[in-house]
């Protein structure tokens, strides 16, 4: 199945650094959702976007829907200690389809 | 409210065994996910439901991956025989409908083939 990539693969950083990831693809998609997974666990979702250039925020989290419905950025301000794990795009098509990126493992350093 | 139930969260077996994961979804929810999740990789759609017809098993490797949801809730996927490379953490999720993007997964099934 097709995979989106992400990058970077992995970040290691220091708490209350800021954290930019970013999302792209081949194809087009209608929804761009951003999940973060934690060991052991499912992913959960954080934040879904369904409009291109659309820019949307839970919290710290900021995310944004390409422009050319290929991408997506994902940030996150002032990061804590509970913001370590896997982060992982989606994308969604119009048959409801989900394909999910190859994630981002991040590590922050108290 | 209960969330996504899967079990068991972990099984081993030797190649060529028969192995059944289970889930029971969140109540109310009509649509079905059965991921796989390889090491390092993001889930990859096994199967999908509507209540308790498979509207997508494109990516279900038939010779040994069967499932089903005969009553439109909860759902058992089964591999047999299995194989080395089978080893993984199956996920399964549901959304309110299939017309929906929240999906909510449950923990996942570790499955690992000696």
């Amino acid at each position: 199945g097709q995979q989106l990539n992400q990058s970077p693969q992995s970040m290691f950083i220091q708490e209350g650094e800021d954290v930019s990831m970013n999302c792209t693809s081949s194809s087009i998609f209608n929804t761009w959702l951003w999940y973060k997974q934690d060991p052991g666990e499912g992913p959960v979702l954080l934040i879904a976007l369904y409009k291109a250039g659309e820019l949307t925020s839970n919290g710290r989290l900021t995310a944004q829907f390409g422009i050319t419905r290929k991408d997506s950025f994902l940030n996150i301000s002032a990061s804590i200690p509970s913001d370590v794990g896997i982060y992982f795009c989606a994308g969604a098509n119009t048959g409801n389809q989900f394909y999910f990126g190859t994630g981002t493992s991040l590590t922050v350093i108290p | 409210e209960a969330g996504v139930v899967q079990s068991p969260r972990y099984k081993i077996i030797e190649k060529k065994q028969p192995v059944a994961f289970w889930c029971n979804p969140i109540s109310g929810h009509n649509t079905l996910y059965w991921y796989l999740q390889n090491l390092g990789q993001g889930p990859e759609l096994l199967i999908r439901y509507e209540n308790e017809e498979a509207v997508d098993d494109s990516q279900l490797p038939k010779d040994r991956f069967s499932a089903e949801r005969l009553k439109g809730v909860d759902s058992t996927l089964k591999i047999q025989p299995a194989e080395l490379g089978d080893s993984a953490v199956y996920l399964c999720a549901s959304s309110l409908d299939g017309n929906t993007d929240t999906q909510y997964f449950g923990p996942g099934t570790r499955l690992t083939v000696l």
